[in-house]
């Protein structure tokens, strides 16, 4: 059974750093690209980039470009997500997800999602 | 990159049809047939309803079917059940080799 499992919420206070995982199991981690999506307060869902898990090729979306790091440990079938300093604008849902076949297919499975809250 | 459009709700009778539709442009929906849709009930992790327009993965009910014409796609449900009730999101791939997902739907079933 193919399954996401996301890392617990955090709580920041501004320029904090802080990195979320995505553990992934049930599946040939390396053949599969894995992206993340940011669903903000009360907002829809935005894509932030995707990493292919075998070679840590990475596609990124212009508007998170150099705001995170999205990186994988294939050891250890696992993909992070990143930021080295917070802003409160990050307060987000944030999930990965598994692409279908390829980095331009289809999400076919989910993490349930990292809340992550930044107040001071 | 906008985000695709969707009607805010959408809401229909137990046992009745309804249609959610997505509109991009000549660059996203029009231009691949990767496009796919959503289904995330309160609290829950999102769900694969359809994908590369109307292929149903499996596990799916066929209930849900989807289709496109020019920029806009669809999802249909047919046959309209209480556990329908959720939001609904597609989902794009553009030319510039980026994602880009619809602004949601709530589907309430009356």
């Amino acid at each position: 059974e193919v399954q996401l499992v996301q890392s617990g919420a955090e709580v920041k206070e501004p320029g904090e750093s802080v990195k979320i995982s995505c553990k992934a199991s049930g599946y040939s981690f390396a053949t599969y690209w894995i992206g993340w999506v940011r669903q903000m307060p009360g907002k829809g869902w935005e894509w932030m980039g995707s990493i292919y898990a075998g070679d840590s090729d990475i596609v990124h979306s212009p508007s998170f470009q150099g705001q995170v790091t999205i990186s994988v440990d294939k050891s250890i079938n696992t993909a992070y997500l990143q930021w080295s300093s917070l802003k409160a604008s990050d307060t987000a849902i944030y999930y990965c997800a598994r692409h279908g076949y390829s980095s331009s297919s289809h999400y076919d499975y989910w993490g349930q999602g990292t809340v992550v809250t930044v107040s001071s | 990159q906008s985000a695709l459009t969707q009607p805010a709700s959408v809401s229909g009778s137990s046992g009745q049809s309804i249609t959610i539709s997505c509109t991009g442009t000549s660059s996203d929906v029009g231009f691949y047939n990767y496009v796919s849709w959503y289904q995330q009930h309160p609290g829950e992790a999102p769900k694969l309803m359809m994908f590369d327009v109307n292929n149903r993965p499996s596990g799916v009910s066929n209930r849900f079917s989807g289709s496109k014409s020019g920029n806009t796609a669809s999802l249909t449900i047919s046959g309209l059940q209480a556990q329908d009730e959720a939001d609904y999101y597609c989902s794009s791939y553009t030319r510039s080799n980026t994602h880009v997902f619809g602004t949601g739907t709530k589907v309430t079933v009356l």
